[in-house]
């Protein structure tokens, strides 16, 4: 099973500032076929479903602030808040889905400061 | 967008089965998979099930193997999710969710799933 691994659990950014979480698998999830990176981004507000953010670990889903943005290749990753909102309170998961069993990050709480 | 809706939820005993559904808003194109994620109250995503839409393939991971059982109607736009044999560590918010391949693009609200005597 690929293991998913987030940093920090919690993270506390003021307002208008840079928020970075990092994600890590056990393995590649760079597809040698096509040259992309199976890893989502999602975010989780209390009491809603997931909402995708990010995949294919840098594209954007049509509708996401453009202050949402994924880089990374291979097995490290990360999402970057560039300028941290109130409505970006919120639990954040990666995700892999290169192979089965698909698999989570434990999530990272953000918060205001 | 595609709305899914879920329903089925409720207390079970341990022991006991319970039959989820899921239905689509509008038709899931053949390149989408369905899935089933649960969530632990105050915990993380968990993926329970998967199934291609024409139904020809499907995945569950060792947790859940051999208990629950996914399955689809086309005709319905519908999924479903059997679970047997339920524990109280299945207690959780099972959530539809659907995308191209193996990608969750868009959710359902859940559905809460109580295993407790």
């Amino acid at each position: 099973d690929i293991v998913m691994t987030q940093s920090p659990d919690s993270l506390a950014v003021s307002l208008g500032e840079r928020a970075t979480i990092n994600c890590k698998s056990t393995q590649s999830v760079l597809s040698s076929s096509n040259n992309k990176n199976y890893l989502a981004w999602f975010q989780q507000k209390p009491g809603q479903p997931p909402k995708l953010l990010i995949y294919w670990a840098s594209a954007r889903e049509s509708g996401v602030p453009d202050r949402f943005s994924g880089r990374g290749s291979g097995t490290d990753f990360t999402l970057t808040i560039s300028s941290l909102q109130a409505e970006d309170v919120a639990v954040y998961y990666c995700q892999q889905y290169y192979g089965a069993p698909l698999t989570f990050g434990g999530g990272t709480k953000v918060e205001i400061k | 967008e595609v709305q899914l809706v879920e329903s089925g939820g409720g207390l079970v005993q341990p022991g006991g089965s319970l039959r989820l559904s899921c239905a689509a808003s509008e038709f899931i194109p053949s390149t989408y998979w369905w899935n089933w994620v649960r969530q632990a109250p105050g915990k993380g995503l968990e993926w329970v099930a998967n199934i291609k839409q024409d139904g020809s393939e499907k995945y569950h991971p060792d947790s859940v193997k051999g208990r629950f059982t996914i399955s689809r109607d086309s005709a319905k736009n519908s999924v479903y999710l059997q679970m047997n044999s339920l524990r109280a560590e299945d207690t959780a918010v099972y959530y539809c969710a659907s995308g191209d391949g193996w990608r969750f693009d868009f959710w359902g609200q859940g559905t809460l799933v109580t295993v407790s005597a």
